[in-house]
């Protein structure tokens, strides 16, 4: 299974961009890179996926560079309502059969 | 359903004791996982069926553990002679939709073996 390595805590303050950096140097042909946030008591919710280059949704951005052993999760303008634990996983096969969740990183977002 | 559904949401468990959790998918999803997050960590895989085979079972802890989704939809994780380190949240997720790698949680389980 690839490996994922990603900071264990941020902190940033309200309105601020924020950036998760996170490598998968083992990450195979056919897997995809996802992220998930997760609340307090709260099951982990889907944020984005994306295979190479640079996709944006209404979240997130993710950019992947060519040899797709590293990822970067972007949140634009953070709220403090974003802090959360964001876990960055590579979906085996990109499908969500399997899904490996590591310890993520913990965002605090402050006034 | 709107979402998935776990049941009960909070359980207390004497060590010994036979429990049974409950999960509603969200209708019409053919996968369903179970995952166990023990606290301050990330969840860790247990189960996987797709409708009523359970196709992948490699995450669960030992054979006091045991899974069944017997008509495709609603699940169930039993675990026989609990112990103190089956305390944590069990989370049940469930995929189907258009994006390949979501898969839609639950609010969890948190169970308490005392």
């Amino acid at each position: 299974l690839a490996k994922t390595t990603q900071p264990i805590s941020m902190d940033s303050y309200e309105g601020q961009e924020v950036n998760i950096t996170c490598s998968h140097n083992n990450i195979a042909t056919n897997d995809y890179i996802t992220w998930y946030q997760q609340f307090p008591s709260q099951g982990p919710r889907f944020i984005i996926q994306g295979y190479k280059t640079k996709v944006t949704n209404e979240v997130a951005s993710l950019f992947i560079p060519a040899d797709r052993k590293s990822s970067t999760l972007s949140l634009p303008r953070v709220s403090l309502s974003d802090t959360a634990v964001y876990y960055c996983l590579v979906a085996l096969g990109g499908t969500a059969s399997k899904l490996t969740f590591g310890t993520g990183t913990r965002l605090q977002v402050t006034l | 359903g709107a979402g998935v559904s776990q049941s009960p949401r909070y359980k207390v468990a004497k060590r010994g004791q036979d429990v049974a959790l409950r999960c509603d998918p969200i209708s019409g999803h053919v996968s369903l996982f179970w995952y166990q997050q023990a606290l301050g960590q990330g969840p860790e895989f247990l189960t996987y069926f797709q409708n009523e085979a359970q196709l992948d079972k490699s995450g669960l802890p030992s054979d006091r553990f045991f899974a069944e989704r017997p008509e495709g939809s609603v699940s169930t994780l039993k675990i026989q002679r609990t112990q103190q380190e089956d305390s944590a949240v069990y989370l049940c997720a469930s995929s189907g939709g258009q994006r390949n790698t979501e898969a839609f949680f639950g609010q969890g389980t948190r169970l308490t073996v005392v």
